[in-house]
């Protein structure tokens, strides 16, 4: 059981470059985001979903797309990618209980640096 | 949502208990209390969740005063091991986001 599975792990980008990072989860989980964690800060919150073919905005949305065409899988995309995008990016997935969601867990990352 | 305010670093020596108090005080009715650990290059891992008294599990306890304007997470002797940093976070039931401050970065001393 593999859990939260991000690709790739670690990525250079040139600016204006696009990019798209996959997250897979296989424990039939509803609920999946994206999380972005600069330096020394908390995480914050791009995009999540609620179910498959649903997507919605958390709180630093710009620059980013998303889309969850399966289930089990949680696209991340870059059209053009900035400095300032210049990240460590963690995906999440969690169950969807009778008093809301539950069970959060995280990937290991994935390492982005845009020169 | 309700805002959490928490030490930004503590040192503590091995062996010793470790107790890191989250400030919450515009918590609402419906909202609960849940604790993260985040080790370096990795991602937040689930530690503990409650909503009020006293919770405890395998790995730490959580004492959550009657007023829940506060709550106290507790690490029994803790090791080098238990070095990572340590999130409070306020969220409301049925709410599917998690909103991340800066934490608590704990470094253990031998």
């Amino acid at each position: 059981n593999a859990g939260v599975t991000q690709t790739p792990k670690f990525r250079v980008l040139k600016t204006g470059q696009s990019m798209t990072l996959l997250c897979a989860q296989d424990m039939n989980h509803e609920y999946m985001y994206w999380y972005r964690q600069d330096p020394g800060m908390g995480l914050r919150l791009i995009h999540y979903s609620v179910g498959e073919g649903t997507t919605a905005k958390g709180e630093v949305p710009d620059g980013y797309n998303v889309s969850r065409l399966k289930k089990q899988n949680f696209l991340l995309g870059l059209e053009s990618a900035a400095p300032s995008q210049t990240s460590v990016y963690f995906c999440a997935s969690c169950a969807a209980g009778a008093s809301g969601p539950y069970g959060y867990t995280f990937g290991s990352g994935t390492r982005l640096t845009v020169v | 949502l309700a805002k959490t305010t928490q030490p930004i670093s503590m040192d503590s020596y091995e062996g010793q208990e470790v107790n890191i108090t989250c400030s919450h005080n515009n918590i609402a009715t419906n909202d609960y209390i849940t604790w993260y650990q985040q080790f370096p290059s990795q991602g937040p891992r689930f530690i503990i969740q409650g909503y009020k008294t006293k919770v405890t599990n395998e790995v730490a306890s959580l004492f959550i005063p009657a007023d829940r304007k506060s709550s106290t997470l507790s690490l029994p002797r803790v090791s080098l091991s238990d070095t990572a940093v340590y999130y409070c976070l306020v969220v409301p039931f049925g709410n599917e986001k998690l909103t991340f401050g800066t934490g608590t970065r704990l470094t253990i001393i031998p």
